[in-house]
């Protein structure tokens, strides 16, 4: 079974369009995220999530809007998408905001945007 | 705020030779540290973590790390370097109070050659 799982895997799309990332896990974990890995590999913490609460916002423009509908998901909406926004986006889960805890990771979500 | 540095891009090893990938880094007060490995399209897998107590830190696939405080640092090892052991490292830090999220090294590639 896989613990944290994302769909789709691959996502490649028009500049302006609207697109979402799903993200599922089934380890029971109170806290999820959502990672973007740009071309350089860097990774970089979008959003946090603790019982469907939102916790840690970035730097993100507002054209991203996480959606929480319960504590096993946390789905990515991007609006009026751009270039710069193609990049490998990860969803994570851990199981409480307890800062010892590690974070268990998605396979993934690659979007172009052309 | 905090940071991970990890100063090499890439790291060749020749197989059965030990290993090092460095990682420095930068909080305020006592740091939870992981390192994290990440293998071509897929998502990033938990290796080990310090928290406390000894600070040599033994973690999955025998890699270890050790937690130098003085030195702010927390180098992944392993004594003998294989071949399926090539993929991309990520170290990474976390202070030990409030909602901050993990903050990623920007990674180093390993590569063992037989």
């Amino acid at each position: 079974d896989t613990a944290v799982s994302q769909t789709p895997k691959y996502l490649v799309t028009q500049m302006g369009n609207d697109k979402s990332i799903k993200c599922e896990q089934n380890l029971g974990h109170d806290t999820m995220y959502w990672y973007k890995q740009d071309s350089k590999k860097f990774l970089k913490i979008m959003f946090s999530y603790n019982n469907k609460e939102l916790i840690i916002n970035e730097t993100v423009p507002n054209r991203f809007s996480p959606k929480s509908p319960d504590k096993a998901h946390l789905n990515l909406h991007i609006n009026s998408l751009e270039l710069g926004d193609s990049a490998v986006y990860f969803c994570a889960s851990s199981h409480d905001l307890t800062v010892n805890t590690e974070a268990f990771f998605g396979q993934g979500t690659r979007l172009t945007v052309v | 705020a905090q940071s991970v540095a990890q100063p090499e891009d890439q790291v060749n090893v020749a197989e059965g030779n030990p290993l090092t990938v460095k990682c420095t880094y930068s909080v305020s007060g006592n740091p939870y540290l992981f390192w994290y490995v990440q293998y071509p399209n897929r998502g990033l897998q938990f290796l080990l973590k310090y928290i406390t107590g000894d600070n040599l830190v033994k973690g999955s696939y025998g890699f270890e790390a050790e937690f130098n405080k003085s030195q702010t640092s927390f180098h992944l090892k392993k004594p003998s370097a294989l071949v399926s052991d090539s993929a991309l490292y990520f170290c990474a830090v976390r202070e030990r109070s409030g909602n901050t999220p993990l903050v990623f090294g920007k990674g180093t590639r390993l590569s063992v050659i037989a």
